[in-house]
C-alpha cells in the first residue's frame, strides 16, 4: 500500500481481557518496528523484525506483551490481561533495512498508531 | 544507555517567530539524529535527518546541525507559520545496531496567528 496502516484506530478494553493490534507494513519493506506511546512520554521501542524474525525484542514489558510476523508483511502485536498501564497509542513503522548486521539509517515511515483504552 | 533529551513544552510563539528547539543526546556508537514532527490528528513524519557529525538537516524552512562536540541537535526555523504547530521529536538510531529509534519525550508548539 501507500503506507504504514494500522488497525483498529482505537481500541477501548476491560482490565483483563486481551487485544490484538495489527499493522501492515509498506510493501516490500523488510524491517518492521513496534512503539509504545504513553500519555506525556516519549515513544518506547517495544519490538523490531527484521523479515519474520525478531532479534530485538528487549523493549517489550513483560511477558504479556509478544508480536509475531507472517509472510514478512502483517504484523500483530498482542497484549494478555491488559491492564490500565497498558494504556497508550502503539506506533509501528516499516524501513528498507537490509539484512546487513550494521545499521543503516534508514528512514522508518509510521502507521498513524492503534489508541488503546484500558477501563 | 543511549538517551535523547530536549526542551519540555509547551512552547507558545506568534507567527513568524524565531524558533530553537533544544535537543541533546548520549550515545555510546555514531548514531543517526533525527527530528520527528506530528501534526494533530496525523501520524509521526520525518522532518530531517542527519547521518555524521556537522551535517545539517533541513526541511520546510527547518534545520537542525549535528554537533558531535556539544552532543546536540537543535532544531531552528527563522519564521514560524501557524501551520507549524505540532509536536517535535529529537531521536537518535545508532548505526550499528538495529536502526531502533530512541525518541526524546517530544515538545509541543503552538504559534499564535
Amino acid at each position: 500500500g501507500a503506507g504504514v496502516s494500522q488497525s483498529p484506530s482505537n481500541k477501548v478494553t476491560e482490565k483483563g481481557k486481551d487485544v490484538e493490534l495489527r499493522c501492515d507494513p509498506i510493501s516490500g519493506h523488510t524491517a518492521l518496528y513496534w512503539y509504545r506511546q504513553r500519555l506525556g512520554q516519549g515513544l518506547e521501542f517495544l519490538i523490531y523484525f527484521q523479515g519474520n524474525s525478531a532479534p530485538d525484542k528487549s523493549g517489550l514489558p513483560s511477558d504479556r506483551f509478544s508480536a509475531e510476523r507472517t509472510g514478512e508483511s502483517v504484523s500483530t502485536l498482542t497484549i494478555q490481561r491488559t491492564q490500565q498501564e497498558d494504556s497508550a497509542v502503539y506506533l509501528c513503522a516499516s524501513s528498507s533495512r537490509g539484512l546487513a548486521g550494521v545499521g543503516t539509517g534508514q528512514t522508518q515511515y509510521f502507521g498513524p498508531g492503534t489508541r488503546l483504552l484500558v477501563l | 544507555g543511549d538517551s535523547v533529551t530536549q526542551m519540555e513544552g509547551p512552547v507558545t510563539l506568534s507567527e513568524e517567530a524565531c524558533l530553537t528547539i533544544n535537543c541533546t543526546y548520549t550515545a555510546t556508537g555514531y548514531p543517526s539524529l533525527f527530528w520527528y514532527v506530528q501534526y494533530p490528528g496525523e501520524g509521526l513524519q520525518l522532518l530531517l535527518k542527519a547521518t555524521k557529525a556537522d551535517d545539517k538537516g533541513s526541511n520546510k524552512g527547518f534545520e537542525a546541525t549535528y554537533r558531535k562536540e556539544t552532543t546536540s541537535f537543535h532544531l531552528e526555523k527563522g519564521s514560524v507559520q501557524v501551520s507549524d504547530s505540532a509536536v517535535y521529536f529529537c531521536a537518535l538510531s545508532e548505526m550499528n545496531r538495529d536502526d531502533k529509534i530512541i525518541f526524546g519525550k517530544g515538545t509541543r508548539l503552538h504559534i499564535l496567528p
